[in-house]
């Protein structure tokens, strides 16, 4: 069963934007992972958060964790049209990987 | 270094024939994963192995679908006979052990007819 809900669905927004994306999980995890997919490609690893961190920056990504909410978030700063993808979350636990359903961003030039 | 390399990239065939996928993974990596992918959904594993042996199959369905690892390098994905809702992007990935980031080939996308 999928344990990831992203949410929203999917997020139109212009350049230079910021866009969030959230994800709910149910059960405990090891770890909570972020992948991009671009239409018609395969998966790229965005990041990688573990149970006891809090928060997580690489580059203009920003991952935050609250394991008592079961959430996550996924902020992506100064947004450009080529980050126009189908971001999953996904949950680690014990050595699986669960993927949710996917936030399809745009951004428009 | 080079990527997960899968083959063929599309397939279609008709109901009840038989499909093959093949796997090659970034060398080092002892974690092989199989996902499947329906349009509009996200991954959902099928297979995981670790060296050669499985650690995970529990969502394969054994009655048509069925992988190997030989030599615990490359992969093969089989589906015998195929139907219709077996459509769908066929994803390999690899890890270099079962708690690290996954990298994924490209997919093969197979129609079934």
């Amino acid at each position: 069963s999928q344990q990831g809900e992203e949410d929203p669905q999917a997020l139109s927004i212009q350049e230079g934007e910021n866009a969030t994306m959230n994800c709910s999980y149910k059960t405990s995890i090891n770890n909570l992972q972020w992948y991009r997919q671009n239409s018609g490609r395969g998966l790229v690893h965005l990041i990688l958060i573990r149970s006891n961190e809090r928060e997580k920056h690489s580059g203009r990504l920003r991952v935050t964790l609250d394991t008592s909410k079961k959430s996550s978030s996924l902020l992506i700063t100064a947004s450009r049209a080529a980050d126009t993808a189908s971001y999953f979350c996904a949950t680690g636990r014990n050595s699986r990987l669960t993927f949710g359903e996917g936030t399809q961003l745009t951004v428009n030039p | 270094e080079a990527g997960v390399a899968q083959s063929p990239r599309y397939k279609i065939i008709e109901k009840r024939q038989s499909v093959a996928f093949w796997c090659n993974p970034i060398s080092g990596h002892a974690t092989l994963y199989w996902y499947q992918q329906i349009l509009g959904q996200g991954p959902k594993l099928l297979i995981q192995f670790q060296n050669n042996g499985v650690v995970d199959d529990s969502q394969l369905p054994k009655d048509r679908f069925s992988a190997e690892r030989l030599k615990g390098v490359d992969s093969t994905l089989k589906i015998q006979p195929a139907k219709l809702e077996d459509s769908a992007v066929y994803l390999c990935a690899s890890s270099f052990t079962e708690y690290n980031e996954q990298f994924f080939g490209p997919g093969t996308r197979l129609t079934v007819l």
